[in-house]
């Protein structure tokens, strides 16, 4: 069974840092591009960004391009989500996404719980 | 690319027919999925590749569209279907969402 289990969310600061983890398990994680998305209380879904199986690329949304890095350690089966300059447009819940095995075009069945990040002076 | 969902809100009765829809800035092909999310849920997948059932989800949803303009059909709205759905184009990165239309109970 695929399990998808974000963590590190928290209180930060303005113009603070903060990295997330996602443990995944139940699948060849090395075999997965990895993507998360987030979503701020009471909006919609915001796309975050991707990387790929080995790493070597990554995607982002403007809003997040330049102060957000995905990572990822195929040895820990773990996601990174590296996030620095917060303001309280950053403060949401954030899901991490297993892509599936055909690509992108089947759409997303597998999502983490979320983690709460929460940007407050 | 952007995506633009309408309504924002609708309120239907159970058994109604209801149609969201939702339109892409350019072109996207078939690649774009529906997703449904009630309050503290994790968003579920519906409709992948703009029309294709995702399995276990009930046959009274349905997906259609191709190129810029697509929607989401639900047949006979049951109580559970009472949510916010949200479409998600897979043509090119980022994998932008819609902004969202919530289903309310009339």
């Amino acid at each position: 069974e695929v399990q998808l289990v974000e963590s590190g969310g928290g209180l930060v600061q303005p113009g603070g840092s903060l990295r997330l983890s996602c443990s995944a398990s139940g699948f060849t994680f090395r075999s997965s591009a990895m993507h998360w998305v987030r979503q701020a209380p009471g909006k919609g879904l915001e796309y975050v960004g991707a990387i790929t199986t080995n790493g070597r690329a990554t995607y982002y949304a403007d809003s997040v391009q330049g102060r957000f890095i995905i990572s990822r350690d195929n040895s820990k089966n773990t996601l990174y989500l590296q996030m620095s300059s917060l303001s309280s447009e950053d403060t949401a819940v954030y899901y991490c996404l297993k892509e599936p095995d055909y690509g992108t075009s089947s759409g997303f069945d597998y999502w983490g719980p979320g983690t709460l990040v929460t940007v407050s002076a | 690319i952007q995506l633009t969902q309408s309504p924002a809100s609708l309120s239907a009765s159970v058994g109604d027919r209801i149609t969201l829809t939702c339109r892409a800035s350019q072109g996207i092909a078939t690649s774009l999925a529906w997703y449904q999310q009630k309050p503290g849920n994790v968003p579920k997948l519906l409709i992948y590749a703009a029309s294709a059932l995702q399995s276990g989800v009930p046959s009274r949803f349905s997906g259609s569209g191709f190129g810029i303009d697509f929607t989401l059909n639900i047949s006979s709205l049951q109580p559970e279907d009472f949510a916010t759905y949200y479409c998600q184009q897979l043509s090119s990165y980022p994998l932008t969402f819609g902004g969202g239309t919530k289903v309310e109970i009339k």
